[in-house]
């Protein structure tokens, strides 16, 4: 069975602070990470993806397939950067099918 | 049109009513979505649709019943609810039904029965 830890429900930094919310997942074969956020007020929306490499919005993330972690990081937190954080892990279930799991989301907040 | 509408913004229902909740993509998406957010928890995945099938159904109770008209359109039907079935429900969709799509979500509508 898969599985996505975030230990931190809620994470308060100051602006210009380093930033990561940690992500730990469980899974037997070769997953697909994501990080999608959530504004307050907006939608939900994909951040990153560990397959594509790149940096958005300041934020990086590494998948590290021995601590089995997808840790997203950012040098210098910004206001705008409060938000709702979910880590998500894909990955094929059988029979052509695959499943999405997200973690239980950890709330940025980002102090001025 | 890189977006997912989803429309009404805000339903409130009895628990005899019948109601739809509709969602829109004209991306070309052939995976569509229904998830169900109760407040500060992860989304929970419904129903999948793939290229208009119906390709998974997650123990989800009849009361809610979906449709997908065409590639486009996604419905859910809505009746004899239960005040517990109040939460943010969420359409989503990606390119395709596989496990490297990301989502791209909607506003959601936000359900209250009462």
């Amino acid at each position: 069975a898969q599985r996505v830890t975030q230990p931190e429900k809620l994470l308060s930094v100051f602006k210009g602070a380093p930033v990561e919310l940690k992500c730990n997942y469980s899974y037997s074969g070769s997953p697909e990470l994501f990080w999608y956020v959530q504004y307050s007020r907006q939608r939900l929306q994909l951040l990153l993806r560990h397959i594509s490499r790149e940096s958005i919005k300041g934020f990086t993330a590494d998948l590290n397939k021995g601590e089995t972690s997808f840790h997203l990081k950012k040098p210098f937190a910004q206001e705008e950067d409060s938000a709702m954080y979910y880590c998500a892990l894909s990955g094929p279930s059988g029979a052509g099918s695959y499943q999405l799991t997200f973690g239980k989301g950890t709330k940025l907040s980002v102090i001025p | 049109d890189t977006e997912v509408t989803q429309t009404p913004k805000h339903l409130v229902m009895g628990m005899t009513n019948k109601k739809s909740l509709k969602c829109e993509q004209h991306m070309g998406h052939r995976a569509m979505y229904w998830y169900k957010q109760k407040a500060k928890k992860p989304p929970e995945l419904m129903f999948v649709y793939s290229y208009e099938k119906l390709s998974i159904n997650e123990s989800v109770p009849s009361r809610f019943s979906p449709e997908c008209p065409n590639s486009s359109l996604l419905n859910l039907h809505l009746h004899a609810l239960q005040p517990e079935d109040s939460a943010l429900y969420l359409c989503a969709s990606s390119s395709t039904f596989g496990f490297d799509s990301p989502l791209h979500f909607g506003n959601g509508t936000r359900l209250t029965v009462t």
